[in-house]
């Protein structure tokens, strides 16, 4: 079955720096691979997703890019914020009728 | 549009006792998920469903149920509330049609302690 792994549980980062998150994963390489963010207390929200055709995506400072042949997608804020102080969750396809499997989170904390 | 709509937001539960946490969502999507989501183990899909009427198991099912009517609504029922199912609750759902139809739309969670 396919496996999802994000290396980091934690990351903390100088404001201003570029945050990288990683997110790799085992079998078969998903049709698109997803991007969420989630704050303390509230539920996950899309942030962006990339299809196996695309290298890279780009939304405002947020960019993704997706390598199926190391099986991995990296994630990256540029300029980071304390407001980008949040978990970020990696998902893709994984199941039946397409059903999304999550990474378990990697925790960005952004000191000002 | 209000999107997913989850209640109760909190609830405590005595072992044994059964409830249902409600969810309905008003985007007319046709799929619908329950994840639970325990401190550092990420989300685990409870059940779900491809539209009204049609539901099935996903990774972790046992000890709960799930019903759907209409489109809108899917309540996930917990039958004898046991210490491990305090966890947080999200219901989701997502739309198959068009460049929107792959991304997940989740609730604000429902906290259920078992004690």
């Amino acid at each position: 079955s396919q496996k999802i792994e994000q290396n980091s549980e934690a990351l903390n980062i100088q404001e201003g720096k570029t945050a990288t998150l990683t997110c790799n994963y085992t079998n078969y390489s998903p049709a698109y691979l997803q991007w969420y963010r989630q704050d303390p207390g509230r539920g996950p929200v899309f942030l962006l997703l990339i299809r196996e055709n695309e290298k890279e995506k780009r939304k405002e400072r947020l960019k993704v890019t997706f390598d199926t042949t190391l099986k991995q997608s990296l994630f990256h804020i540029t300029a980071s914020q304390p407001a980008d102080s949040a978990t970020y969750l990696c998902a893709l396809e994984g199941g039946s009728q397409g059903n999304l499997i999550f990474g378990k989170g990697t925790k960005l904390s952004v000191k000002p | 549009n209000a999107g997913v709509t989850q209640t109760p937001k909190f609830r405590i539960l005595k072992i044994g006792q059964s409830m249902t946490l409600q969810c309905t969502q008003d985007m007319n999507h046709n799929y619908m998920y329950w994840y639970r989501q325990d401190p550092g183990m990420g989300l685990k899909l409870i059940y779900y469903s491809v539209g009204a009427g049609i539901t099935d198991k996903g990774e972790v099912p046992n000890g709960y149920n799930v019903s759907r009517s209409t489109t809108e609504d899917f309540p996930l029922r917990l039958e004898l509330a046991a210490p491990s199912q305090t966890s947080v609750y999200f219901c989701a759902s997502r739309s198959t049609q068009g460049h929107s139809g792959n991304t997940i739309y989740f609730g604000e969670g429902s906290w259920l302690t078992v004690v």
